[in-house]
């Protein structure tokens, strides 16, 4: 059973402050996408990221996945206010096919503190 | 920027009743999901659609759950005989291609 594990669940932290988050399996993804999602709102794709060792930057946010292509990273530089929310990490499940289907971790929760 | 659009935004539904979940996908997408995320919970996949049938469907999307795209604009969730457990939210997404997706902001299902 594949299974993406986000690490920490929950983080709080003072504006200005670097974070980062994982998000981890013991399985082999073809590629990983970030979201974040908002509190009544849909997850929004940040990302994706495809190649083992890959880096991909979003303004303050850099985004790496495993070499082995079983684990990546979010990290943010002088987290904002507005960086507060629910960051998922999500990868192609299998239900017999290729059509898109994406299993999801259980998220951080983000809290940026002014 | 082009949305995916879900109605209605919360339903409240007796235990036993039908409901119906609305979307309508970006106009120039293709593929189809529909997610459920249960408070506190995982985002869960349920179903996904191409060409005009279901192309996956997980071990959640069992004999109460049908989906249609009835008039090529809207793409529906139904529930036949909703149970307690089937509170929760709901996401449409779509996709020009497998894993591109735009979710829509969801309908909160309570069924009570």
């Amino acid at each position: 059973t594949q299974l993406l594990e986000q690490s920490p669940q929950f983080l709080s932290i003072q504006e200005g402050e670097n974070l980062t988050v994982y998000c981890n399996s013991s399985s082999v993804f073809s590629s990983l996408q970030w979201y974040r999602q908002e509190p009544g709102e849909g997850p929004v794709l940040l990302v994706t990221v495809v190649t083992g060792g890959e880096v991909k930057k979003l303004k303050r946010l850099t985004f790496q996945f495993g070499d082995a292509r079983k684990d990546s990273s979010l990290h943010i530089t002088a987290a904002q206010t507005g960086d507060t929310g629910l960051y998922l990490c999500a990868g192609p499940g299998t239900y017999g096919g290729s059509q898109g289907n994406l299993i999801f971790g259980k998220g951080t929760k983000l809290s940026v503190k002014p | 920027e082009p949305e995916v659009t879900q109605t209605p935004s919360h339903q409240v539904t007796q235990m036993g009743q039908e409901v119906i979940l609305r979307c309508v996908p970006i106009s120039n997408h293709l593929y189809f999901y529909w997610y459920r995320q249960i408070l506190g919970q995982k985002v869960e996949f349920l179903v996904s659609f191409y060409n005009n049938e279901i192309s996956e469907k997980s071990e959640i999307f069992d004999d109460q759950f049908s989906v249609e795209r009835p008039d090529g604009s809207n793409f529906t969730l139904k529930i036949r005989s909703t149970k307690l457990e089937d509170s929760a939210m709901y996401f449409c997404a779509s996709s020009r291609q497998p894993y591109g997706y735009t979710f829509g902001s969801g309908t909160r299902l309570t069924v009570v």
